[in-house]
């Protein structure tokens, strides 16, 4: 089965940009039906979907978080890429990256990573 | 966007429990609707896809019904090892949005 591993700094500093990489195992990443996603968590909250690029290298962003977030693909590394600029406190999270099947007319997201905490402070 | 509401938000109960989780959508979505639990320091984990169809390695004490706006999670026999916070997702169109969780404790 897939397995995906984020990984990236755990501090970012105000303002600065966020920069995750999620690396896929046991799996191609240019596999037929699967988009590649981002998904954050801030401690004791809801789940916030950022945004999916899927082997073509198209994407679509949450409009919430469009103007600074850029999800990019390496096919030859089997991995993606996470960038959110300007980040505030707010952008604290456990970011997690996550496979998502799309078969007919289901689409679900089947494998997680563990997810990896990122704090944005000073 | 498509706001999904979920209840309750949170939920006593005793293992061998009946327990049912509602999803609400704020417009019609089909059946895309999906189901994951998640514990404490995990990720979520895919239960249900398609609003009622069991994912592989699931047990079958999961299932889901609904279609349109309304959808419900139900564990036919609560055992320990599900309770967990438990998170509704639409998969209708982007940006792709989540339930604001169960979480299901015990009594």
């Amino acid at each position: 089965q897939v397995q995906l591993q984020e990984s990236g700094p755990g501090l970012v500093e105000p303002s600065q940009t966020l920069s995750l990489t999620c690396t896929v195992s046991s799996g191609s990443i240019t596999s037929a039906n699967y988009y590649w996603s981002w998904i954050r968590q801030p401690a004791g909250k809801g789940l916030e979907w950022i945004g999916r690029i899927y082997s073509s290298g198209s994407t679509d962003y949450n409009p919430s978080l469009k103007s600074r977030v850029t999800i990019s693909i390496d096919t030859s590394r089997n991995q993606f890429s996470l960038k959110l600029t300007s980040v505030t406190a707010a952008d604290t999270a456990v970011y997690y990256c996550a496979s998502a099947t799309h078969y007919y007319s289901s689409y679900y997201f089947d494998y997680w990573g563990q997810g990896t905490l990122v704090t944005v402070s000073s | 966007d498509i706001q999904m509401t979920q209840s309750p938000s949170s939920l006593s109960a005793s293992v061998t429990d009946r327990v049912t989780i509602t999803c609400r959508a704020s417009q019609r979505i089909s059946t895309h609707l999906n189901w994951y639990q998640q514990k404490p320091g995990k990720a979520p984990k895919l239960l249900i896809y398609s609003a009622s169809t069991l994912q592989s390695g699931v047990s079958s004490r999961f299932s889901g019904s609904g279609s349109g706006t309304d959808f419900t999670l139900t564990i036919s026999s609560l055992q320990p090892e599900d309770f967990a916070t438990y998170w509704c997702q639409q998969s209708f169109s982007t940006p792709q949005t989540f339930g604001p969780g169960t979480k299901l404790d015990v009594k």
